[in-house]
This record gives structure tokens, C-alpha cells and sequence, in this order.
């Protein structure tokens, strides 16, 4: 079965500052989606960013951006000049064929004025 | 701006009565999900649905927890009777496969979730 890791329970970034979270997934499928949810003090999942494991190129978005190594397995979110609002729960998914998502246990990220 | 909405956003009711949550995907999404959040176990999926049939809900107590999907518009999951531990977030999803409409494939869009708790 496939599993995610988060191996950080907590980060800390100060304002302006970029900061990286870290993931990792095992599964023997060559063909699956990874994806980071955040989940700010509302609980609403919040779609962040999303990479496809057939694309080489690192997905971004704005200020978001992904390290995404597939051999190494691993997927790890950059996120540039930090705000206060990014201030949240940041899941880790991974998909592949027809499974639902399978999350990471989470990294919560504090954002210091 | 298309969303899944959750109602009711919060619930609080006694041991023993019957709670249904509700959900109406994103139009043209043909696959529906249910999770529970708690802060012991994280999030947890219960079911999902492909095109209204139900594909998984191993996740589920089946003595108390049942998921249907009258409509392709409605999902609903309710639990009879209710329990303390049943107390949580109660999150649903939904999604589309390849070739279909109304984003990204194979991604979840989540609502904003139903805070149940159980006295």
C-alpha cells in the first residue's frame, strides 16, 4: 500500500522568509498525482499545488512552488516571501490509479512577524 | 466560482440520535468523497463514490455509519446511533476522472466540512 511521510511536524518561517516542507511517498506505481493541501485555522483543505508524476517540469503556483524528485521519491514544497496567511496545516497527498488520496500526516507551519 | 458545499457547517446533538450530513459536489464531478478529521487519527477516509455507486467504505463503522448518493447532485452520510467518539470534522470531496469536466482530473476539491459533536 501506498504511504506518505511528513517527516516535520512543525515549521517555523519568519515573514518574507522562504521555507520548504518535506515529504516522501513509497508505492511501485509509475503513474500517480502528488498534491499539497493546506488547511489554515478554518479546517477548509485548500488545494495548493498539483504534479503529475509523468511531468518532469516542478508544477508552480505564485509563490508556491514543488521539488519533485521521482526517483528519490520525494516532494517537497517551497514557499517564497512567506505571508502571515500562509500560516496553516500543509497535508501531503498522493493518488495513483483508481485510489483515493492517501495524506501525510501534516506540517504545521508558523509564520513570525 | 464553483465549490463543494457542506451543510450543516455545525452540528451538536446527544449520544443516540441520528446525525445526516450533507453535501452537493461540484457540478459535472462524478466522484464524491467522505473523510473524518480528528486530531488523533488525521483524516480518515470513510467512502467514495464513482458516477453515484459506492467503490469503497471500508473505511466505515457499518453498524452505525451508512453513505448514499440519492443524486448525482447530493451525497449523504449519516450515522445511527451517534456516539462521543463520532465527534469531528467530517469533510467531503469531490473530483472527476480523465475525460470528464469540471477540473482538474483526479483531483480532490474539499468543502469546508461539518463539525459534529457528540454529548
Amino acid at each position: 500500500a501506498q504511504t506518505v511521510t511528513q517527516s516535520q511536524p512543525e515549521m517555523s518561517v519568519q515573514e518574507a522568509e522562504t521555507v520548504t516542507l518535506s515529504c516522501t511517498y513509497d508505492t511501485s506505481e509509475s503513474d500517480y498525482y502528488l498534491f499539497w493541501y493546506k488547511q489554515p485555522p478554518s479546517r477548509q483543505m485548500i488545494l495548493v499545488i498539483r504534479q503529475e508524476a509523468y511531468k518532469q517540469q516542478n508544477a508552480t503556483e505564485n509563490r508556491f512552488s514543488v521539488n519533485f524528485q521521482k526517483a528519490a521519491k520525494s516532494f517537497s514544497l517551497k514557499i517564497s516571501d512567506s505571508q502571515l496567511g500562509d500560516a496553516a496545516m500543509y497535508f501531503c497527498a498522493y493518488k495513483g490509479g483508481n485510489t483515493p488520496l492517501v495524506f501525510g500526516k501534516g506540517t504545521r507551519l508558523s509564520v513570525i512577524a | 466560482d464553483a465549490r463543494v458545499t457542506q451543510t450543516p457547517r455545525h452540528k451538536v446533538t446527544e449520544m443516540g440520535q441520528e446525525v445526516t450530513m450533507r453535501c452537493q459536489p461540484i457540478l459535472g464531478h462524478n466522484t464524491v468523497f467522505w473523510y473524518r478529521q480528528t486530531m488523533m487519527q488525521g483524516l480518515e477516509l470513510l467512502a467514495y463514490f464513482r458516477n453515484r455507486a459506492p467503490l469503497d467504505d471500508s473505511g466505515m463503522p457499518k453498524d452505525r455509519f451508512s453513505a448514499e448518493m440519492p443524486d448525482a447532485t447530493l451525497a449523504t452520510l449519516k450515522i445511527q446511533p451517534s456516539e462521543p467518539r463520532d465527534s469531528a470534522v467530517y469533510f467531503c470531496a469531490s473530483g472527476s476522472t480523465p475525460g470528464l469536466a469540471g477540473g482538474k482530473a483526479d483531483t480532490q476539491y474539499f468543502g469546508p466540512g461539518t463539525r459534529l459533536t457528540v454529548l
